[in-house]
């Protein structure tokens, strides 16, 4: 069974828009971390954020914002007000006890100016 | 700092040949992975080492091995390139295996 799940494939707004990237994840762990990387057009693999199972809280940094609901399975990003350089490939993450971290298949975000 | 480094960046290899990548990390973490990454499948792991002297297999290990040389340096080894090696690869690492993972610039690598 897919552990990491990102449904959407590919997302294109026109700046400024909002849009949220989606993850649900499946694990029997009580004990897990779930990530979001950001891969741009250049290739890297850039880290953005990492939130423990015991931290439901809800958090924002700049334009950026997770939504973690261990009902529903979901780990969500939100970029408030694209720009042209959030263009790049999301994954969403998660790593169990048994130390390996799972990458969803990623999500394509398009903002055209 | 230079973070994580592979060498090299870009490789072209004819089926059979064989060839090492090289990683190396100078942030003092503990674990470091291999992945590759094909389009459509995101990143899967190949091959991890939890800390200096171990290494375990990940999700797609046939056709390579690994060793953790210190705990700096994990290279990836191809022993007999095949056409379906053709992929990205990444080494990455971590303070310790539940922390955030560090990437590097990736090698782009095409078997003919």
């Amino acid at each position: 069974a897919q552990k990491v799940t990102q449904a959407q494939t590919e997302i294109s707004v026109v700046e400024k828009e909002d849009v949220t990237l989606d993850c649900v994840y499946e694990t029997r762990d009580t004990t897990y971390y779930l990530f979001w990387y950001k891969q741009p057009p250049s290739g890297e693999l850039v880290f953005l954020i990492r939130r423990n199972s015991f931290d439901e809280q809800n958090e924002i940094s700049g334009r950026y914002s997770w939504n973690f609901q261990k009902s529903t399975s979901s780990f969500n990003f939100t970029i408030t007000a694209s720009q042209v350089v959030d263009s790049a490939v999301y994954f969403c993450a998660l790593n169990e006890r048994r130390s390996k971290l799972t990458f969803g298949k990623g999500i394509t975000l398009s903002v055209r100016p | 700092n230079a973070g994580v480094t592979q060498t090299p960046k870009f490789q072209v290899l004819k089926t059979g040949q064989s060839m090492t990548l090289q990683c190396a990390q100078d942030m003092n973490h503990n674990s470091m992975y291999w992945y590759r990454q094909d389009p459509g499948m995101g990143l899967r792991l190949i091959y991890y080492s939890a800390s200096e002297g171990t290494t375990d297999k990940g999700e797609v290990p046939n056709g390579y091995n690994v060793s953790r040389l210190n705990k700096r340096e994990f290279s990836l080894r191809l022993e007999s390139a095949a056409p379906s090696q053709t992929s990205v690869y990444f080494c990455a690492s971590s303070e310790v295996s539940a922390n955030e993972q560090f990437f590097g610039p990736g090698t782009r690598l095409t078997v003919l």
